[in-house]
């Protein structure tokens, strides 16, 4: 079974960092490119962050350039994200995303993890 | 950024009715060289993550109902809900991935009448 598992999210104070992590497993993830979406609360979905799949490759939104960085371990099968300079825009439910090389489309989504910036 | 709007925001609709949402993007998002349209529909069903549901504008992801249908090209686009059920309560969301970052309509909650 294909499945995507988030940890690390939690209650931070503004300007401070945290690490998220994905564990991809069912799958060969090394042939996955990655992708970070988070969801406000009550909110839409808003993709943050992409890598590809040998992790050559990574784009991020303007909302956290230069703050966020994703990048990953294939050997390790898992997915990461550090966020630094956190901003109480930043809560929401962040969730990892599969996408195919040559798709797009986010299939699956993991259950995600809540990041609660707040002092 | 190619930004995408949604159309209505929510509708509620009875039971066994059809249920309409559209979805336009701000630029085509049709690739000529391939004849394809890079737009992908999700649901999202309350305290769960999104579910891929279309692909391609009107390509079904291996065991959605047969009841879902996307159709549209370009810059227009459509997600239908033949027969609405009552598992079908959720908000709906079209994606195009024509360009990074791959950006999303800001949601069509659909709810029963």
């Amino acid at each position: 079974e294909v499945q995507l598992v988030e940890s690390g999210g939690g209650l931070v104070q503004p300007g401070g960092s945290l690490r998220l992590s994905c564990a991809a497993s069912g799958f060969t993830f090394s042939s996955y490119d990655m992708n970070w979406v988070r969801q406000a609360p009550g909110k839409g979905l808003e993709w943050v962050s992409y890598i590809s799949s040998t992790g050559y490759n990574a784009y991020d939104a303007d909302s956290v350039r230069g703050r966020f960085t994703i990048s990953r371990d294939n050997a390790r099968n898992s997915l990461y994200l550090q966020m630094n300079s956190l901003r109480a825009e930043d809560t929401a439910i962040y969730y990892c995303a599969r996408a195919l090389p040559g798709s797009g489309w986010f299939d699956p989504w993991g259950q995600g993890t809540l990041v609660t910036v707040s002092s | 950024d190619i930004v995408m709007t949604q159309s209505p925001d929510s509708l509620a609709v009875s039971l066994g009715e059809r249920a309409t949402i559209n979805c336009k993007s701000s630029q085509s998002v049709f690739y000529g060289s391939n004849n394809k349209d890079y737009l992908a529909w999700y649901q999202q069903k309350p305290g769960q993550p999104p579910k891929l549901l279309i692909f391609w504008a009107s390509t079904r992801e291996s065991g959605v109902p047969d009841r879902f249908g996307g159709s549209g090209s370009g810059t227009d686009f459509t997600l239908t809900i033949s027969s609405l059920q009552a598992e079908d309560v959720a908000v709906y969301y079209c994606q195009q991935y024509y360009t990074t970052p791959g950006t999303f309509g800001q949601g069509t909650k659909v709810e029963i009448k």
